[in-house]
């Protein structure tokens, strides 16, 4: 079964600074890949999907990246809104499944 | 506006039945898979099932098979998560979100959550 991994777990930034988070599929997707936040108390919500197409709405300091099994997700330019929990989702393979999780917290 | 709202809170013990429901509404409901995610305590997100509303095929993951019923009913435009026997390890927050990609896999549109609490 494919796995879908992570990393960092956490991390801690100062506003205004970039983020990089990373997931890899254990098996290539292609460019089947989405990716979510989620801040304290909310529902998740859509940020990229096709691996690099921002969804409706989302500012452009968020973009993603890779193909394949490896996948980038960027904040540039950090804001305090921006400080919560990111999940990828691989969409390529059945069964679709979410990484673990990379909580942006502040520094 | 694209609208998933939720029923609210749910306490059962366990061994009792569930159903817990999500209606739609600012979109045709029957154009769009609609899933279920599970979000245990503290945890992170995992992907339950789909359903189509204009026939109620479903999908489930391997994870989730043969545990919980999706389903839906189209002329009210709402969505269901159902458990016939409850355990303690059901204990979560469900989300219902639309698909909005030939996949059905990805969701671009969430509700807000209903908790269910399973404890004796």
């Amino acid at each position: 079964e494919i796995e879908v991994t992570q990393s960092p777990a956490s991390l801690s930034v100062s506003p205004g600074e970039r983020v990089n988070i990373s997931c890899r599929a254990s098996q290539g997707i292609s460019s089947n890949l989405a990716w979510y936040q989620q801040r304290p108390g909310q529902s998740p919500r859509l940020l990229i999907y096709d691996a690099s197409t921002r969804a409706t709405g989302i500012p452009v300091r968020f973009s993603g990246s890779g193909s394949g099994t490896e996948f980038t997700l960027t904040i540039a330019n950090l804001q305090s809104e921006d400080f919560a929990v990111y999940y990828c989702q691989q969409c390529g393979i059945w069964p679709p499944l979410f990484g673990g999780g990379t909580k942006v917290e502040i520094k | 506006e694209v609208q998933l709202v939720q029923s609210g809170a749910e306490v059962r013990k366990p061994g009792e039945s569930l159903k817990i429901s999500c209606k739609g509404s600012g979109y045709r409901f029957t154009s769009f898979w609609v899933g279920w995610v599970r979000q245990m305590p503290g945890k992170g997100l995992e992907w339950m099932g789909v359903v189509y509303p204009p026939d109620s095929d479903t999908r489930y993951s391997p994870s989730f098979e043969g545990q919980v019923t999706i389903s839906a009913d189209k002329s009210t435009n709402t969505a269901y998560l159902e458990w016939s026997s409850l355990k303690a390890s059901d204990t979560a927050i469900y989300f219902c979100a639309r698909t909005f990609s030939s996949s059905a896999v990805q969701f671009d549109s969430w509700g807000q959550g209903t908790l269910v609490t399973v404890s004796s």
